[in-house]
């Protein structure tokens, strides 16, 4: 089944403890994305990647690290986590570089950080 | 930076009614793309339709029809005979060249039986 997987789906942590959220796609897909979502600003790019070894920021990089060294799988890394990253984050990914193509979510990690 | 604007932050309608949600956004390319997107209570983010900003004709996917407006910058979704499944939260969203997509704040909607 096509699918993007992130682990973990739920995640409590503290202040200042690193974290990584996985990211998986089996569609072979150039193009990967990763998503903040808050109440009433809706989802808002964190970073993007075109295809491996190429990242770039989206609206809201701060905080924020990501890897592209496997076309299938794109970590976003938390080196330093604070109260204002708990969100719900969304990846997603899509063929190729066009803007026309549909973007392919996952089901959302739910991070909350005291 | 592009913007997109859902000014209305929650909705409802009967079961079986019309229901038009409002987007507007604001951008100085000629050439992009927006996309409708439905997050039920599941979370997952599905595609509901999308328009290319050249062309003219609006997009339509079975209940699901938009009404683009490009000099007005206005990307609308009418839901037609609205079901108990339509409920859920509404993304109005725009991607450029850039590839970056930019989101819109959301319409929760409720369709009531």
């Amino acid at each position: 089944e096509a699918q993007v997987t992130q682990n973990p789906r739920y995640l409590i942590t503290v202040t200042g403890k690193k974290l990584t959220v996985t990211c998986s796609q089996n569609m072979n897909h150039e193009y990967m994305s990763w998503y903040r979502q808050d109440p009433g600003l809706g989802l808002r790019q964190i970073y993007y990647s075109m295809n491996v070894e190429v990242t770039d920021k989206g609206d809201v990089p701060e905080g924020y690290k990501v890897s592209r060294k496997e076309k299938r799988n794109f970590p976003l890394i938390l080196e330093s986590p604070s109260p204002n990253q708990t969100s719900l984050y969304f990846c997603a990914s899509s063929s190729g570089g066009a803007v026309w193509n549909e973007q392919f979510f996952g089901p959302g990690t739910r991070l909350t950080v005291l | 930076a592009q913007t997109v604007t859902q000014s209305q932050p929650e909705m409802s309608v009967q079961e079986a009614e019309t229901v038009t949600l409002s987007c507007t956004y604001d951008t100085s390319e000629n050439n992009y793309y927006l996309f409708w997107y439905k997050q039920p209570p599941s979370r997952q983010m599905i595609l509901v339709i999308r328009q290319e900003a050249y062309k003219q004709q609006n997009a339509t996917e079975n209940r699901f029809s938009v009404n683009f407006q490009k000099a007005a910058k206005s990307f609308s979704l009418k839901i037609s005979d609205s079901q108990l499944g339509d409920t859920a939260m509404y993304f109005c969203a725009f991607r450029d060249a850039g590839n970056m997509l930019t989101f819109g704040g959301g319409t929760r909607l409720m369709v009531k039986p």
